[in-house]
């Protein structure tokens, strides 16, 4: 059972305006939220993050929003740049009394930049 | 560049076979994460080590273990091989002070059984 979900595989956003990506999650108990980021042949690249106590975070050109209620969050890029072509993840995790958990992944987002 | 480092970066072998995927972390870094990346998995958390103890676990299989030794690098080994164990195994590393601590991934090591 997925219980981070990126229901579009892929996205096509021409450069200059703005990306919007979304993650639905199922498991009331996450409480921290990431969106990293992948090129082809690397491994993730950490981006942006946002605790469930708050429901927005600026980082320049990239903004997370997290609605509780509604269990989804989205990934902002404004403006979008060639070099933002990547596919992007959301990731989530609860404190299960150890400190620091692995992370749950959604399948991932294929962001394509056009020229 | 992460800072975190993973051997091999390609490993092809057969079915029933053992391998040894090994891992260093960041300079710093006491947690050591390990992920498996599928086509229709995704990416999926297997174990977690913090200076040297087991964290937590996620969807490892009994054939595969994980250690993470004094000086902080780790190996994750993969035995009895099947055909869907191919895959990108990725290394992730943290500082461990925080429950939200980053994790920095390494560049994975492709696994292909045949």
């Amino acid at each position: 059972d997925q219980q981070v979900k990126q229901n579009s595989p892929s996205l096509s956003v021409q450069e200059g305006r703005i990306s919007i990506l979304n993650c639905d999650y199922t498991n009331s108990m996450f409480d921290y939220f990431l969106w990293y980021k992948k090129y082809p042949a690397e491994g993730p690249t950490f981006l942006i993050s946002i605790s469930s106590i708050k429901d927005k975070n600026e980082d320049g050109r990239f903004t997370v929003f997290l609605n509780k209620s509604a269990k989804h969050l989205s990934l902002h890029i404004v403006p979008s740049q060639p070099g933002d072509s990547a596919v992007y993840f959301c990731a989530a995790s609860y404190y299960s009394g150890g400190g620091a958990d692995g992370l749950t992944f959604g399948k991932g987002t294929h962001l394509i930049i056009q020229p | 560049d992460s800072g975190v480092t993973q051997t091999p970066k390609h490993l092809i072998t057969a079915t029933g076979q053992r391998v040894t995927l090994r891992c260093s972390p960041r300079s710093g870094d006491l947690s050591v994460y390990w992920y498996q990346q599928s086509l229709d998995q995704g990416l999926q958390f297997l174990i977690q080590y913090y200076n040297g103890e087991e964290r937590a676990k996620g969807n490892i299989l009994e054939r595969f273990s994980a250690q993470q030794f004094p000086d902080l690098h780790s190996e994750l080994n993969l035995s009895s091989l099947e055909l869907g164990d191919s895959a990108l195994y990725f290394c992730a590393s943290s500082d461990g002070t925080g429950r939200m601590d980053t994790q920095y991934f390494g560049p994975g090591t492709r696994l292909t059984v045949l």
